[in-house]
């Protein structure tokens, strides 16, 4: 079946630091894939997401690459903030199951000043 | 333009009771999903609903259970509670049932049974 396989954390990084989470996956068809983020306290807010093959979604400094020779979608930023640290969730949907989506065990990220 | 809300934003209750779980969807939204998210992991899929059908089920045993109302609101509802039913659960809508369209998720509801 469709899965996600994300980065273990916890991750510490310095301010200004940058960042990788790794996200693989496994799906039938073409799915389309998530970043959301979790900030403490708080619900799930969408990230970035990428629809199709050599897709790179962006938003706010962060940026993943829908990569299908490699089955993966690693989000990056440039230069991490204090504001930054939440958890991450990689998730997909996939063709063959509509909207489910199907989500990673999350990525704990604390950024130090 | 209105966000998902949930209520109530926490429950307690005890082993074997039941509990009913609301949301509101965000405006234009026609699907709405629930997940369960217990502590330290990525939220699973519970089950979906589409114009008040439902439209896709996880791998969640029948007393899970779920409505969904011509304005879209949906209630999940759990029978007969077990101490793993503890969790965060999470309500999200979206806009159609493609794999394409991004859900958005209300804040949860933590329901704690003891």
């Amino acid at each position: 079946g469709d899965s996600v396989t994300q980065m273990e954390g916890p991750v510490t990084l310095s301010e200004e630091a940058f960042l990788t989470i790794n996200c693989t996956y496994t799906a039938t068809g073409y799915p389309s894939l998530f970043w959301y983020v979790q900030y403490p306290g708080e619900g799930l807010q969408l990230l970035l997401k990428a629809t199709k093959a050599d897709d790179k979604g962006s938003n706010k400094g962060f940026e993943a690459t829908y990569r299908k020779e490699t089955t993966s979608f690693h989000l990056e930023k440039g230069s991490v903030q204090v504001s930054d640290s939440a958890v991450y969730f990689c998730a997909l949907s996939g063709t063959n199951t509509g909207n489910q989506f199907y989500f990673g065990t999350g990525t704990s990220l604390t950024v130090i000043p | 333009e209105t966000g998902v809300t949930q209520s109530p934003t926490h429950l307690i209750k005890t082993r074997g009771q039941q509990v009913t779980l609301r949301c509101s969807s965000q405006s234009g939204h026609n699907t709405v999903s629930w997940y369960q998210q217990a502590l330290g992991q990525g939220p699973q899929f519970i089950f979906q609903y589409y114009r008040e059908e439902e439209n896709g089920r996880g791998n969640f045993p029948p007393r899970f259970s779920g409505l969904q109302f011509p304005n879209y609101s949906s209630e999940l509802n759990v029978n007969a509670l077990e101490l793993d039913d503890s969790a965060l659960y999470l309500c999200a809508s979206s806009s159609g049932t493609g794999s394409y369209y991004e859900q958005y998720f209300g804040p949860g509801t933590r329901l704690t049974v003891t």
